[in-house]
């Protein structure tokens, strides 16, 4: 079974200072992984995506995410966090078609990220 | 482009009512899928469609949940005799295969009464 993890229910950073959403992963097989962020009242939207080549993934709005095999984490991060950035981000997971995963993605619980004025 | 639409918007019913949400997929998408979001918490996957294939039933929480879709097109989730519990915002998404990244709709937040 693949699983999600986002220790973090909260995470609140100061406008202009960097940010951090942490997420780590289970999965069977070489995994692929996504960030997604839901505004208020709104559909999620893709951010970024990691399924091979550089472990430094750069998506949407300036934000970025690092796959580490070794730790099972694809944590993602921005240099320098926007008030507008406050929203609710999702990570994803699903493992390869040939080890047997299922097709469906496997998210985490969410992280509300508030970035203070 | 014109992204995943789903209506209605917005739907209230009382407990025992049938409901039925409607998803329209990015057009050349093969793969919908159906989530369901309670207030506060993750997304629950429910069913997956990819084509001709067979759909992946595994995550519908009851036999009163089920769903179509007509080719590579509509789909369709139909909720029969809404339960209390089944408030929530059901949420579609479309993607050009299964492995890649999923296109979500505004979602249907339906409260049963």
């Amino acid at each position: 079974a693949q699983s999600v993890a986002q220790p973090e229910d909260q995470v609140n950073v100061a406008e202009g200072n960097p940010l951090t959403v942490k997420c780590t992963y289970s999965v069977s097989g070489n995994p692929y992984l996504f960030w997604y962020v839901q505004y208020p009242n709104r559909g999620l939207q893709f951010l970024l995506k990691y399924i091979t080549g550089d472990n430094l993934v750069k998506g949407s709005y300036g934000f970025e995410a690092e796959f580490n095999k070794s730790q099972t984490s694809f944590h993602l991060k921005k240099p320098s966090a926007l008030v507008s950035d406050s929203a609710l981000y999702f990570c994803a997971v699903r493992g390869s078609i040939s080890s047997g995963s299922a097709r469906q993605l496997t998210f985490g619980s969410g992280t509300q990220l508030t970035v203070l004025p | 482009g014109a992204g995943v639409s789903q209506s209605p918007s917005n739907k209230v019913t009382e407990k025992g009512k049938d409901v039925e949400l409607r998803c329209d997929p990015i057009s050349g998408h093969t793969a919908l899928y159906w989530y369901r979001q309670r207030l506060g918490q993750g997304l629950e996957f429910l069913i997956y469609f990819q084509g001709n294939s067979a759909p992946d039933k595994s995550g519908l929480p009851s036999d009163r949940f089920s769903a179509e879709r007509t080719g590579e097109s509509v789909s369709t989730l139909t909720i029969q005799r809404t339960q209390q519990e089944d408030s929530a915002v059901y949420l579609c998404a479309s993607s050009f295969y299964s492995g890649n990244e999923q296109y979500f709709g505004p979602g249907t937040r339906l409260t049963v009464t």
